[in-house]
């Protein structure tokens, strides 16, 4: 139980569906975050939400659309993938930027397919 | 900017050896830093954290101490165990000026045989 929940935890989609990657985090946090993980490269971040508010978009292509309903709950809304887009996609929360000792916490992924 | 570089991988160790994965880091202020811990299909769990110049911080027999002088927190184990094998990331929160970044290494694979 590490506190940010991700569902689903493997996701197998063609290049033309819309599918949903979910997050919930019951720490309390105001920081949300999506990440990706593909073999062989180093953690990519991919968007910041700080109280709901989009704060980083890292240069990530618009087939991936984020959604912040609310401090607690994030969305990573997928459209026309391509397979190189195949990874494990991290969720993440923290305290809001400027906490002293801020401390991020992941969800334990969801592994992506595009075929 | 601030940056984490830790070791090169992958390691391998046989049961009950020594473990030393060296982190250095680049940063203003005064950062936290962090060991993750991946298991094989899973997230990145904390393993441990030191908020302040030479603090050591431990969990599961794992400890690494907070070295401003050296920039260092570099993680060690006294006997590994097969269970241990996994990635591990070394990682740094500035502070106190953050903006929304966490910076992480590149991750050091450990392999333990029996």
């Amino acid at each position: 139980e590490t506190g940010v929940t991700q569902t689903p935890r493997h996701l197998v989609m063609g290049m033309t569906n819309k599918k949903s990657l979910k997050c919930e985090q019951h720490l309390g946090h105001n920081a949300m975050y999506w990440y990706k993980q593909s073999a062989k490269k180093p953690l990519e971040l991919m968007f910041v939400y700080n109280f709901k508010e989009q704060t980083e978009n890292n240069s990530v292509p618009s087939r991936f659309s984020p959604e912040c309903p609310n401090s607690s709950h994030l969305f990573l809304h997928l459209h026309t993938l391509q397979p190189e887009d195949s990874a494990l996609y991290l969720c993440a929360s923290s305290q809001e930027p400027g906490t002293a000792g801020n401390t991020i916490y992941f969800g334990e992924g969801s592994w992506l397919t595009v075929v | 900017g601030d940056s984490v570089t830790q070791m090169e991988g992958p390691v391998t160790l046989s049961e009950e050896a020594f473990l030393t994965i060296n982190c250095t880091y680049t940063a203003t202020g005064y950062p936290s830093l962090f060991w993750y811990v991946q298991y094989p299909g899973e997230g990145l769990q904390l393993l441990l954290k030191a908020t302040k110049a030479d603090d050591k911080g431990s969990n599961k027999g794992f400890e690494a101490t907070y070295r401003k002088e050296t920039t260092s927190f570099h993680l060690e184990k006294g006997s590994v165990q097969v269970s241990d094998s996994a990635v591990y990331f070394c990682a740094l929160s500035p502070w106190p000026d953050t903006g929304n970044q966490f910076y992480f290494g590149t991750g050091t694979s450990l392999t333990v045989i029996p």
